[in-house]
């Protein structure tokens, strides 16, 4: 059964800072893994998908890693900003199909 | 292009009745997934429909239902509601059945609160 771990469970950082998010997963045989935003009692926004045979996707200021032979991936934001401020969510999904296998999230905080 | 969307927003009911949420799915979309979130267990996958079929279910029991219909928007219904339904349904659509380059768009959820 595939699981997934996101660390750390809360992040605070001032605004400016650089971060990475950590999310592992325990199956490699996955199609892709996708990263999500969620901000309070709201629903989720996609942020980036990499595929199996892709290294990394891009958008504006972030960078999403995935190493799927070590079943980890990163997703780097640059210069945050208050506005990052939300819930991050990763997902994977194994097979076709559409189910997606969550982690528990990482709530970041972005301090003016 | 419109995105998904969920009806109703937020629904009060008490122990025992049952309830029905419904999802509209981007327009062109033909799969949709259904996931509850509650703070205790995260993210879990429901079901999913995909040309009015399900495809696949999660580990729910028999209470949680869902159907399709030909103009891809989707329906969930939970009978004889229990306090620990009260969750955050939400609603996923994509275009395909879930090929490796289909992201899959959520809606803002249905609040249901048991009592």
């Amino acid at each position: 059964k595939q699981e997934v771990t996101q660390i750390p469970a809360a992040l605070s950082v001032p605004e400016g800072e650089n971060l990475v998010l950590n999310c592992s997963f325990t199956d490699s045989a996955i199609y892709n893994l996708q990263w999500f935003r969620q901000d309070p009692g709201k629903g989720l926004t996609s942020l980036l998908l990499i595929q199996s045979s892709q290294r990394e996707q891009t958008s504006g200021r972030l960078n999403a890693s995935l190493d799927k032979s070590s079943g980890r991936s990163t997703l780097y934001i640059a210069a945050s900003q208050p506005g990052d401020s939300a819930t991050y969510l990763c997902a994977v999904q194994e097979t076709s199909g559409s189910r997606l296998t969550f982690g528990e999230g990482t709530q970041l905080t972005v301090n003016p | 292009k419109a995105g998904v969307t969920q009806t109703p927003r937020y629904l009060i009911k008490t122990r025992g009745q049952q309830v029905t949420l419904s999802c509209s799915p981007i327009s062109g979309h033909r799969s949709v997934s259904w996931y509850q979130q509650t703070p205790g267990q995260g993210l879990q996958f429901l079901f999913e429909y995909f040309s009015e079929t399900q495809r696949n279910k999660g580990n729910f029991p028999g209470r949680f239902s869902g159907r399709q219909f030909s103009n891809s928007r989707s329906e969930m219904n939970v009978s004889t509601l229990e306090l620990g339904d009260s969750a955050l349904y939400l609603c996923a659509s994509s275009f395909s059945r879930g090929a490796r380059t289909d992201t899959q768009y959520f809606g803002p959820g249905t609040r249901l609160t048991v009592l």
